[in-house]
């Protein structure tokens, strides 16, 4: 597509319950961020990948959350037993390979998913 | 390890007044570097980055970055404000274009008439 393309817009859950988030990066971007937005915190480090392989997931804040990468595309970020504390906007953002002469180091967002636990 | 630290979480200026927003960062080896705008309810889009060469980098919409390598220091500035400039701007650090790039907290820039 034209851009990163995130889904859903808005997500609101009952505590205790497990969400799935959707990253649609731009075509030919091989790299993939997850970041966490919350409100006077700045953009918080999730996950990268590059390709389908996660080099760094050290930003996860526990093992109630994962991500994955299919067919070095689409990636889908999972979070199990939500906490309040999950409630955030989770962006996602995708570049052309850090390997690539093209490489700007320019990261390109998508509008991010609103989650609100209850 | 790499870190930002932005100074002022809110700053507010009159329209026509100069912007200045400070960024210093660490970075044990040379950094790429980056300026950030988040309109509301947006996603992120670039304003401007260093990374190799002249360290006066222009960006869009008026606004320029000066890297200072002896003050560890990658301030925003623009002459004169706009009421459409009133947004949150992020400054970021990555040691390789992307790769694991470190935002700041963030300052959101107020504009008044």
């Amino acid at each position: 597509g034209a851009g990163v393309s995130q889904s859903p817009s808005n997500k609101v859950t009952e505590k205790g319950k497990d969400v799935e988030l959707r990253c649609d990066p731009i075509s030919g971007h091989t790299a993939l961020y997850w970041y966490r937005q919350s409100l006077g915190q700045g953009l918080e480090f999730l996950i990268y990948f590059q390709g389908n392989s996660a080099p760094d997931k050290s930003g996860l804040p526990s093992d109630r959350f994962s991500a994955e990468r299919t067919g070095g595309s689409v990636s889908t970020l999972t979070i199990q037993r939500t906490q309040q504390e999950d409630s955030a906007v989770y962006l996602c953002a995708s570049s052309l390979s850090v390997e690539s002469r093209r490489s700007t180091g320019e990261l390109f967002f998508g509008e991010g998913s609103r989650l609100t636990v209850l | 390890a790499q870190s930002v630290t932005q100074l002022g979480s809110h700053v507010s200026v009159s329209e026509g007044a100069l912007v200045l927003l400070r960024c210093n960062y660490s970075s044990s080896v040379p950094p790429y570097l980056f300026w950030y705008v988040q309109y509301p309810n947006q996603g992120l889009q670039l304003l401007l980055k260093y990374t190799t060469g002249a360290t006066l980098v222009k960006g869009i919409n008026g606004f320029e970055a000066e890297f200072k390598k002896s003050e560890t220091s990658f301030h925003l500035t623009k002459p004169s404000a706009h009421m459409s400039d009133a947004a949150e701007y992020f400054c970021a650090v990555s040691r390789t274009g992307g790769f694991k790039t470190i935002f700041g907290a963030g300052t959101r820039l107020f504009v008044k008439a």
